[in-house]
């Protein structure tokens, strides 16, 4: 069975430009998340879906940051404009179950903002 | 949400057993206790939960004393590819309350 994927793995971009960053869910996982680490700091919370609504968007940091799932299965983060402070890595998971069960984590997309 | 305290590192040898404690004082009725694992350049990879008393699965065990309020990952006869960063997590099962919320962890160093 696939894991969870994220493309791409890696991004560097200017100040003020756009990033778009995508990640695939185990299929039939109706949860997806997004997670991120900043530099320094800790893993945080961004926001979850329910197949293709957001249940949870209380960690999206402002209105830069826009995350769609379409469908239900693949799911976009994009980041416009992008700022310094935007760097980091951005975890996507995903789970079967509702409730406080385990989420599969993708590898992560580092993003450096310069 | 019940906020977790965990050592920031520890060291260990080859075939010894680690055990990493976590106090969670604040733990409500309804939470479980999660613990992730991570490699460097990977995610977080779920390990074990417990609700209480003890758990073990063929990776580890989770000792949880009757109060709640602390909880013990054992790794057993712990090898060079256990070095890793433990997170400890509590949160509500069951409801529907699915963010996870991870504290700084416990980076455990294994030597030969």
């Amino acid at each position: 069975e696939a894991g969870v994927t994220q493309f791409p793995s890696h991004s560097v971009i200017e100040k003020g430009q756009t990033v778009t960053l995508r990640c695939d869910p185990i299929s039939g996982h109706d949860n997806l998340y997004w997670y991120r680490r900043v530099m320094g700091k800790e893993i945080k919370f961004l926001l979850h879906f329910v197949k293709e609504s957001k249940q949870d968007e209380s960690g999206m940091p402002n209105n830069r940051f826009l995350a769609e799932r379409t469908g239900g299965t693949y799911s976009t983060l994009k980041v416009q404009p992008a700022e310094l402070e935007d760097s980091g890595v951005y975890f996507c998971a995903s789970s079967q179950e509702q409730g406080y069960y385990e989420q599969y984590f993708g590898p992560g997309t580092r993003l450096t903002v310069t | 949400l019940a906020k977790t305290t965990q050592p920031i590192s520890m060291d260990s040898y080859e075939g010894q057993e680690v055990n990493i404690t976590c106090s969670h004082n604040n733990i409500a009725t309804n939470d479980y206790i999660t613990w992730y694992q991570q490699f460097p350049s990977q995610g977080p990879r779920f390990i074990i939960q417990g609700y209480k008393t003890k758990v073990t699965n063929e990776v580890a065990s989770l000792f949880i004393p009757a109060d709640r309020k602390s909880s013990t990952l054992s790794l057993p006869r712990v090898s060079l590819s256990d070095t890793a960063v433990y997170y400890c997590l509590v949160g509500e099962g069951n409801t529907g309350f699915q963010k996870l919320v991870f504290g700084t962890g416990t980076r455990l160093l294994v030597s030969p």
